[in-house]
């Protein structure tokens, strides 16, 4: 059975500082995996996919995350946070199934501090 | 245009009472999803319809039904509501599995 995990349920950073949350999976096959970003009442976006093709994956707003199935791992990085990006973050796998069942991690909670 | 739109987007209502949620995208996506997230923000997976049948059914109270008339549409009618069922529902849609899901905004339920 697939499932992610994220590491940690809150991560704090100062503006203009590196994000990386991270997230490990567990999967019988070859996985889709996605982050989504949640802000505070508000629905959830997708910020990127890895569908087997590259494993670097650029995102939105700056975001991207690198598929490394030998740690089976799949973290979220920024280069330099925003006020903007403080939000829930969530790595979610697909069972990849003909039903499209995602899987979804705890969630982190990401601050940004000025 | 909302690409796939919820509503009510706030619910109230008392204990024993039933309600409905609605649900409609305009993305042509075969595939819709209901989901709920409790208030430690965890998501699962409640239901899901492919092109108005049903092909996901977890583990969830019979008090829970869901209802797409084509496949643009995917209500969730409660009954008897609990306590226990005020959370945030979301509504998705997808092209094909494995592509990512379209969510709505969410229906915040609150039962008293």
């Amino acid at each position: 059975a697939q499932s992610v995990t994220q590491l940690d349920s809150h991560v704090s950073v100062s503006e203009g500082t590196p994000v990386l949350l991270r997230c490990n999976y567990s999967s019988s096959y070859s996985p889709s995996l996605f982050w989504y970003v949640q802000h505070p009442n508000k629905g959830l976006q997708l910020l990127l996919k890895y569908t087997s093709a590259a494993t670097l994956v650029k995102g939105i707003n700056g975001f991207e995350a690198e598929f490394k199935k030998s740690e089976t791992s799949f973290h979220l990085t920024k280069p330099s946070a925003h006020m903007s990006d403080a939000a829930e973050y969530f790595c979610v796998v697909s069972d990849r199934s003909n039903t499209g069942k995602l899987i979804f991690g705890q969630g982190t909670t990401l601050q940004v501090k000025p | 245009d909302t690409a796939v739109s919820q509503t009510p987007k706030y619910l109230v209502t008392q204990m024993g009472n039933d309600k409905s949620i609605k649900c409609e995208q305009n993305l042509g996506h075969d595939t819709m999803y209901w989901y709920k997230q409790d208030s430690k923000k965890f998501l699962k997976i409640m239901f899901s319809y492919n092109n108005k049948e049903l092909i996901i059914n977890e583990t969830v109270p019979n008090r829970f039904s869901p209802k797409s008339p084509d496949k643009a549409h995917l209500n969730l009618h409660i009954n008897s509501l609990e306590l226990g069922d005020s959370a945030v529902y979301f509504c998705a849609s997808s092209p094909n599995p494995g592509y990512g899901y379209t969510f709505g905004s969410g229906t915040r339920l609150t039962v008293v």
